[in-house]
């Protein structure tokens, strides 16, 4: 079956400037998570939504926000954008608290 | 808070040299202890799962084990397609979020 979708791969941005990231889980699963991938800080959380609702959110500040579409679609939006937010964004699909699977990831440069 | 830590950050091996990883971890009410495997520029792979000390769960030429304290990846006579950044997480609470280590980079020369 159809793995994890990230869209798009790269993406180069300036700061001040806003973003949205799109992520398609495997089919079936309603758990979406999102992390933030940096050399320096690692693996980070960002936020989990479940059946349209943010069930869990890591410590970011509120620039980060995320949203599930009826599908499991999802979306994070990252507004006024620093220097420090460029990583590789992972979002990772679940059925209900079992495994995660990834996909490749969006990586974001902010310059 | 929960704390997870990999060791070591770095691990070079001979092909054929076996060795293991290891992940210590600090958690109030684990769910669940999980390995992912990380090549350059992708997502993390998915390879085991383990839910209770005394757990082992093998796949081709890796093999996890649990622990109440920690767990370990046991690498039996790599190949150099075996190369990677070997991850380790943890999940506790109601939801699926994990906290992971820093990572292993493991390096296999032929």
């Amino acid at each position: 079956k159809a793995g994890v979708t990230q869209t798009p791969r790269y993406l180069i941005k300036t700061r001040g400037q806003q973003v949205t990231l799109s992520c398609s889980p495997i089919s079936g699963h309603r758990s979406v998570s999102w992390y933030q991938q940096t050399p320096g800080q690692g693996l980070q959380f960002l936020f989990e939504y479940f059946s349209e609702t943010q069930r869990n959110k890591g410590n970011f500040p509120g620039r980060f926000s995320g949203r599930q579409f009826s599908n499991s679609r999802s979306e994070m939006n990252v507004s006024t954008l620093e220097l420090g937010d460029s990583a590789l964004y992972l979002c990772a699909s679940s059925s209900n608290r079992e495994e995660a699977f990834f996909g490749q990831g969006t990586r974001l440069t902010v310059v | 808070e929960d704390q997870v830590t990999q060791s070591p950050e770095a691990l070079r091996l001979q092909e054929g040299e076996s060795s293991s990883l290891n992940c210590s971890y600090t958690v109030s009410g684990l769910r669940g202890l999980f390995w992912y495997r990380q090549d350059p520029g992708k997502g993390p792979e998915f390879l085991f799962t383990l839910y209770s000390a005394g757990e082992e769960k093998e796949k081709e030429r890796l093999k996890a084990t649990l622990t109440k304290k920690e767990s370990f990846l046991h690498i039996t006579a790599p190949k150099p397609e075996d190369s990677a950044t070997y991850l380790c997480a943890v999940q506790a609470g109601g939801g699926n979020d994990m906290r992971f280590g820093a990572g292993t980079r493991l390096t296999v020369k032929p």
